[in-house]
């Protein structure tokens, strides 16, 4: 079935670091690729998404790119902030309004 | 912002007993979903509901597990007799349909049972 492999966490980053979360999928379709945020005390917000091959996703600084050749989807940010720290999941959805697939999510502490 | 709220925020209780989750999605969705989250697992696809039925579930929604819209608001996640690992955080869920939709799901804060 499908599946999101993410890197484990915790990542802690000083302020102003680059950040690199990487995510991995499988899918028998072509899937949406997503990546999901929850800030602490808040529930699971859409930080971006990309629904086709070669997309790119962006919103408030970070980027993904869907990747087929390689099914990925890593999520970047040039300059983290402290405000950044929360916990970051992938996602995948074969068709809208089905099911998401969800990674374990990873933990990102940016310390000043 | 209109937003997905769910009640109550944390729950404990002893194993066997019943529990129900609240859930208020967003007015103009039709589209609802529980998921949850057991510590240090992946956030897991539990139920998804339209149209006053459900339209998926997964192998973890079983007999002990219902749901229900009593209402023209509430979207309720019932277990029946709880179970130590049914210890988890439970995320309520609401989406948009049709083409104009973006299919983007948007959650509540989540519920954390805690059964013991």
């Amino acid at each position: 079935g499908d599946s999101v492999t993410q890197m484990e966490g915790p990542v802690t980053l000083s302020e102003e670091a680059f950040l690199t979360i990487n995510c991995t999928y499988t899918a028998t379709g072509y899937p949406s690729l997503f990546w999901y945020v929850q800030y602490p005390g808040e529930g699971l917000q859409l930080l971006l998404k990309a629904t086709k091959a070669d997309d790119k996703g962006s919103n408030k600084g970070f980027e993904a790119t869907y990747r087929k050749e390689t099914t990925s989807f890593h999520l970047e940010k040039g300059s983290v902030q402290v405000s950044d720290s929360a916990v970051y999941f992938c996602a995948l959805s074969e068709r809208r309004n089905t099911p998401l697939v969800f990674g374990k999510g990873t933990r990102l502490s940016v310390i000043a | 912002e209109p937003e997905v709220t769910q009640t109550p925020s944390h729950q404990v209780t002893q194993m066997g007993q019943e529990v129900i989750l609240r859930c208020v999605p967003i007015s103009n969705h039709l589209y609802f979903y529980w998921y949850r989250q057991i510590l240090g697992q992946k956030v897991e696809f539990l139920v998804s509901f339209y149209n006053n039925e459900i339209s998926e579930k997964s192998e973890i929604f079983d007999d002990q597990f219902s749901v229900e819209r009593p209402d023209g608001s509430n979207f309720t996640l019932k277990i029946r007799s709880t179970k130590l690992e049914d210890s988890a955080m439970y995320f309520c869920a609401s989406s948009e349909q049709g083409q104009l939709g973006t299919g983007e799901l948007f959650f509540g804060e989540g519920s954390r049972l805690t059964v013991l």
